[in-house]
């Protein structure tokens, strides 16, 4: 069964380091989102992508976030210069290719991310 | 604005009891969506189940069951004979049209314990 992969599973990294989140969406989705998870806390929405740019993103996304499909198959998530409240797990998702219109969506097993 | 509300954070019970876990959910769009995800203690989301706002039914897979009430705005899930692999913190979440149905809201989540 097609799933959504990520690595690293796990980062450390010092405050004002750089990360990048790698992600493999399911192959023939084209909706890809990320999301993070404070330790103890509920799952948050960081961004949707679709059609190489961002289709909506939350108030938690801001300059410091990037996303970006470098190529056919990974989807990224940057960090520019982490904070220590950076420290979460991040999941990324993916959805069917038809519309993003409620279709479900499937995620991956989540990068968890320390910052030092 | 969208929220998903899961009053129980944590429940227990012995092995083949069964559980309701609740879920209560606002918006202010008449089509929406419904999902529920479990989160094993390993960390990953995993998809249980998707329900719109047209359909009504209840819905049974196997030991799973939702019932779903839009006259109360709830979504509620029940396990029947617990098992000890139903150790998880189970997620109800929402997506609408106000939120571009791709921003996927989640409740603080319930965590189950089943005892042996």
């Amino acid at each position: 069964e097609p799933e959504v992969t990520q690595t690293p599973s796990h980062q450390v990294t010092q405050m004002g380091q750089e990360v990048i989140l790698r992600c493999v969406p399911i192959s023939n989705h084209l909706y890809f989102y990320w999301y993070r998870q404070i330790l103890g806390q509920k799952v948050e929405f960081l961004v949707s992508f679709y059609n190489n740019e961002i289709s909506e993103k939350s108030e938690i996304f801001d300059d410091q976030f990037s996303v970006e499909r470098p190529d056919g198959s990974n989807f990224t998530l940057k960090i520019r210069s982490t904070k220590l409240e950076d420290s979460a797990m991040y999941f990324c998702a993916s959805s069917a290719p038809d519309s993003p219109w409620g279709e479900t969506q499937y995620f991956g097993p989540g990068t968890r991310l320390l910052v030092l | 604005a969208q929220k998903v509300t899961q009053a129980q954070t944590e429940i227990s019970v012995v092995e083949k009891e069964d559980v309701t876990l609740d879920c209560v959910y606002e918006t202010r769009d008449t089509t929406y969506y419904l999902f529920w995800y479990k989160q094993p203690p390993s960390g990953e989301l995993v998809f249980l189940i998707r329900r719109n706002s047209f359909d009504e039914q209840n819905e049974i897979s196997g030991r799973y069951s939702w019932n779903f009430q839009k006259s109360t705005s709830s979504f509620n899930f029940t396990i029947t004979a617990s098992q000890v692999v139903d150790s998880a913190v189970y997620f109800c979440a929402l997506s609408d049209f106000s939120g571009g149905y791709q921003k996927v809201t989640f409740g603080i989540g319930t965590k189950l314990q089943v005892i042996p």
